[in-house]
């Protein structure tokens, strides 16, 4: 069965500081990787998706960027920290894209 | 025409009742419609998902309810139970989106026991 991981759980940055918050996939090959933020009481905003290695689409301009290193493997990156990118940073996959999308458990960054 | 409007944010609903979350999209080439269940500081799980060749898809108490004329889809959940409690989220895809999934804005359920 397909697993996916995030970490870490949990990150408190300062502002300036930098990222990086890791997702893998287990279970699958070739999978359609996407990272969504979630601000507090609010709905998904998708950030980046790839569909392999080395392919990403950025969907919003902003202080972040996104690299897929392995075919299971995404990562979020920022060189310096905002205030405003507080919030709950959700990796997905999915065999198609369009199709069903499997969240993985998030990492909750806040930014002082 | 990208957007999916979902009502109403917050629902409360007793223990046994009908809780009933409503969708409605522009864009006539979606077509896959999925539903997310989302506890707090977890992420959203894949609860029920339809597409427009049928008007209803049941599984256990949960129920998707499509009507395509009007460009509309919901969720029942039959016999609400406390363990419910949590934001729903609709969803939609299709070619215009690039197969994109664009979300609703959420709906947070409480059930009362």
């Amino acid at each position: 069965s397909q697993t996916i991981h995030q970490w870490p759980a949990t990150l408190v940055q300062p502002v300036g500081s930098p990222l990086s918050l890791e997702c893998t996939v287990e279970g699958t090959s070739n999978p359609n990787l996407y990272w969504y933020r979630q601000a507090a009481g609010r709905g998904l905003q998708l950030l980046f998706y790839s569909v392999g290695i080395g392919q990403i689409s950025s969907e919003v301009p902003q202080n972040l960027s996104a690299s897929r290193p392995q075919d299971r493997q995404f990562i979020l990156s920022s060189k310096k920290l905002l205030l405003s990118d507080s919030g709950f940073y959700l990796c997905a996959w999915s065999v198609r894209v369009g199709e069903e999308q499997y969240f993985g458990p998030g990492t909750r960054l806040t930014v002082t | 025409q990208q957007q999916v409007k979902q009502s109403p944010q917050s629902l409360i609903v007793q223990k046994g009742g009908i809780s009933i979350i409503n969708c409605a999209y522009e864009n006539t080439a979606f077509d896959y419609f999925p539903w997310y269940q989302q506890f707090p500081g977890k992420g959203p799980a894949l609860l029920i998902a339809i597409r427009p060749d049928v008007s209803e898809k049941k599984e256990g108490r949960f129920t998707i309810s499509f009507n395509k004329s009007a460009k509309q889809f919901s969720l029942h959940i039959m016999d609400s139970q406390p363990g419910d409690s949590a934001t729903y989220f609709c969803a939609a895809s299709g070619m215009d989106s690039s197969y994109k999934l664009i979300f609703g804005s959420g709906t947070r359920l409480l059930v009362r026991p």
